[in-house]
């Protein structure tokens, strides 16, 4: 069974581009979180999803910042008009039936803003 | 503002001694303590968690301490090896929104062979 699929791994972006970071989550599972890691920092959680419903996106940035889950396919996380604070590593995590079980995490997507 | 504080930052720990990183919390409302850790490169992973219920949780050379009156717990790695050379960070989360995980800023652990 394959884990949580994040790609890219790593990403370069200049000011003022978009960014699309895709998570495809365990096989079978349905709820998906992202989180964010800035440097020496510990991770901090942004939204949470199920297929096409937007559950908790309270950690996420009003602007700027979008997410989705849908139908078919991967989960994005885009962010718009990139700065340089959104350097960070971005890890998606999925758990199977609830939110209550083990969230198991993909290996991130490194973004670099120049 | 939901916190968890972590010590000590780093940690550098000989072959076959004990580790031992510590975390305090204010939220009284959390209700679930996981430990993750994390190696270069890959994303974190569930290592023993803890609910407020018990004072300690073990699960071979990985042992969890809860002190709930002083809002504390720990993770101690017991015949620590090189092979857990990794981050390792404290997590908190609430009753009702254990998706949420609140993290510590980390502790990087060194065992030296």
């Amino acid at each position: 069974n394959a884990g949580v699929m994040q790609n890219p791994r790593h990403l370069v972006r200049r000011r003022g581009q978009e960014a699309r970071l895709r998570c495809s989550p365990m096989k079978g599972h349905s709820h998906v979180y992202w989180y964010r890691q800035l440097p020496e920092e510990g991770l901090k959680f942004m939204v949470y999803l199920q297929k096409e419903n937007i559950i908790d996106e309270s950690g996420m940035p009003k602007e700027r910042f979008s997410a989705e889950f849908p139908k078919e396919g991967p989960s994005i996380l885009r962010i718009q008009q990139v700065v340089r604070g959104d350097s960070a590593a971005y890890f998606c995590a999925s758990s199977q039936r609830s939110a209550m079980e083990t969230q198991y995490f993909g290996p991130g997507t490194r973004l670099l803003v120049l | 503002q939901q916190q968890v504080k972590q010590s000590p930052q780093s940690l550098i720990v000989q072959k076959g001694g004990i580790s031992i990183i510590n975390c305090a919390y204010e939220n009284t409302a959390f209700d679930y303590f996981p430990w993750y850790q994390q190696f270069p490169g890959k994303g974190p992973a569930l290592l023993i968690a803890i609910r407020p219920d018990v004072s300690e949780k073990k699960e071979g050379r990985f042992t969890i301490s809860f002190n709930k009156s002083a809002k504390q717990f720990s993770l101690h790695i017991m015949d620590s090896q090189p092979g857990d050379s990794a981050t390792y960070f404290c997590a908190a989360s609430i009753q009702g929104s254990n998706y949420k995980l609140t993290f510590g800023k980390g502790t990087l652990l060194t065992v030296n062979p």
